[in-house]
């Protein structure tokens, strides 16, 4: 199973909006909608930010949002701040046998 | 609060054998499927394996299937995971994950424990 691929990093200024992409295949992100978001910050755990494409844990602020469309999920985060500053790692579930696969990771940066 | 803690992590030379463990609390810890999903330095999370929440179901990469073992002990609440035949690319922070009761996701992590592999 292959890693998903995201963009290495993607930045822009506080107050603005951004979207990571996350590609896989008809095998993972296209077959089920069960790709989930994380953060992370350097030198902790990751955290959930968004499951099953769209929704999100209790606690995670609303400026986060997530889609799909085909072999592409999407993160958005809205009204960038600086504390959204981390590496984000999408991931999928991959069927029976493996259950999950990884992306390689963006690192967002808030200018 | 629903908690973590893994231990176990060290140094050791490749072709050695190591167990993790992971102690959960907080919750009902029988009733959810666990991960172990490790990061090599400076790189990507990489999935290494799954456990339903009865232990009767396993689930492994590639990368590590014939070499690692999931396992649990749902009396002492503690996840473990036993890696054999250990390379130097095997070297990663692991951090043990809780998944969601109805979903596909992690969504409690441990603070993760470092293992070395080095010759």
């Amino acid at each position: 199973q292959s890693a998903l691929t995201q963009p290495a990093s993607v930045s822009d200024s506080p107050g603005q909006s951004i979207t990571i992409s996350c590609t896989g295949t008809s095998s993972d992100v296209g077959a089920y909608n069960y790709v989930s978001w994380y953060q992370q910050h350097p030198g902790n755990a990751p955290k959930l930010m968004i499951y099953d494409v769209t929704n999100r844990p209790s606690g995670v602020s609303n400026r986060f949002s997530g889609s799909k469309s085909g072999n592409t999920a999407s993160l958005t985060i809205s009204g960038l701040q600086a504390e959204d500053e981390a590496d984000y790692y999408c991931s999928s579930y991959t069927g029976i046998s493996t259950r999950y696969v990884f992306g390689t990771g963006t690192k967002v940066t808030v200018l | 609060e629903m908690q973590l803690l893994e231990s176990g992590g060290g140094f050791l030379h490749p072709g050695g054998s190591l167990r993790l463990s992971c102690a959960a609390s907080g919750f009902t810890f029988t009733n959810y499927a666990m991960n172990w999903v490790r990061q090599a330095p400076g790189k990507g999370l990489e999935w290494v394996s799954a456990i339903s929440g009865s232990g009767v179901s396993t689930y492994y990469p590639d990368s590590v299937k014939g070499r690692f073992t999931i396992s649990r002990d749902n009396s002492k609440r503690t996840l473990y995971l036993q890696m054999n035949s250990l390379r130097a690319e095997d070297s990663a922070i692991y951090f043990c994950a809780k998944q969601g009761r109805y979903f596909y996701a992690m969504d409690v992590w441990g603070p993760g424990t470092t293992v070395t592999v080095s010759s």
